[in-house]
């Protein structure tokens, strides 16, 4: 398994600000993930982050928006660039390992 | 059709009930399949892993999996209140590439 940390936990942003997250896994993994949550709905892929190339953003969301930096294996950052209210979310990273997933625990945004 | 379908819920039994959560994919290429627990403003937990058909047990839990039917199953025995929880099923394919996520079934045990 993997133990991940994400930082902030939770934070209250100003509309037009941006806030970078922090993913910090306890070993090294080719494929990490993030995920945005709204309250009550399922997982929506934001992209996945592969150390060593480019992020790749599903559908509905882009590298201006939301970018991405993978340095090396065990950390990555996701950045909410100019903050609206429609941001406000819970936003998670993952790692594969093998062939499955393991989360964070996730950072709760509220965009003001 | 959606790649993966589940019950949203919210499905609320009583203590010590048999709990019976599903799902119903459409791609015949999926191999790996996984229950996630998810307790309110928690990240995904992941609770049991297969590969292929058959069944695998783990306490009081029992996942199935009947690629045949592509039907997938999570059996909670003598269900606590600390099971009250969403429960997401998600699946892959050979590599663990294409991860897919079911939307999650809401339960709720009542003591």
């Amino acid at each position: 398994s993997a133990v991940i940390s994400q930082k902030p936990s939770r934070d209250i942003c100003q509309r037009g600000t941006s806030l970078t997250i922090q993913c910090q896994v306890d070993s090294q993994v080719t494929m990490m993930f993030w995920y945005r949550q709204q309250p009550g709905q399922s997982l929506t892929l934001i992209a996945t982050a592969n150390q060593g190339s480019e992020a790749t953003y599903e559908s509905g969301f882009v590298i201006d928006k939301f970018p991405i930096s993978r340095p090396n294996l065990t950390f990555s950052t996701l950045t909410v660039s100019n903050m609206s209210p429609e941001d406000s979310s819970i936003y998670l990273c993952s790692v594969a390992l093998r062939e499955t997933q393991y989360f964070g625990p996730g950072t709760r945004l509220l965009v003001l | 059709q959606k790649e993966v379908e589940q019950d949203p819920g919210p499905l609320s039994v009583p203590e010590g009930a048999i709990v019976s959560l599903n799902c119903t994919y459409s791609n015949s290429a999926f191999q790996y399949f996984m229950w996630y627990r998810q307790y309110s403003r928690k990240g995904p937990e992941l609770l049991m892993y297969t590969y292929s058909s058959g069944n695998k047990e783990d306490g009081r839990f029992t996942a199935q999996v009947d690629k045949s039917s592509k039907y997938i199953s999570l059996f909670i025995r003598d269900s606590q209140p600390s099971d009250s929880a969403t429960y997401l099923c998600a699946m892959s394919r050979v590599g663990g590439q294409n991860f897919v996520f079911g939307p999650g079934t809401r339960l709720s045990v009542l003591p």
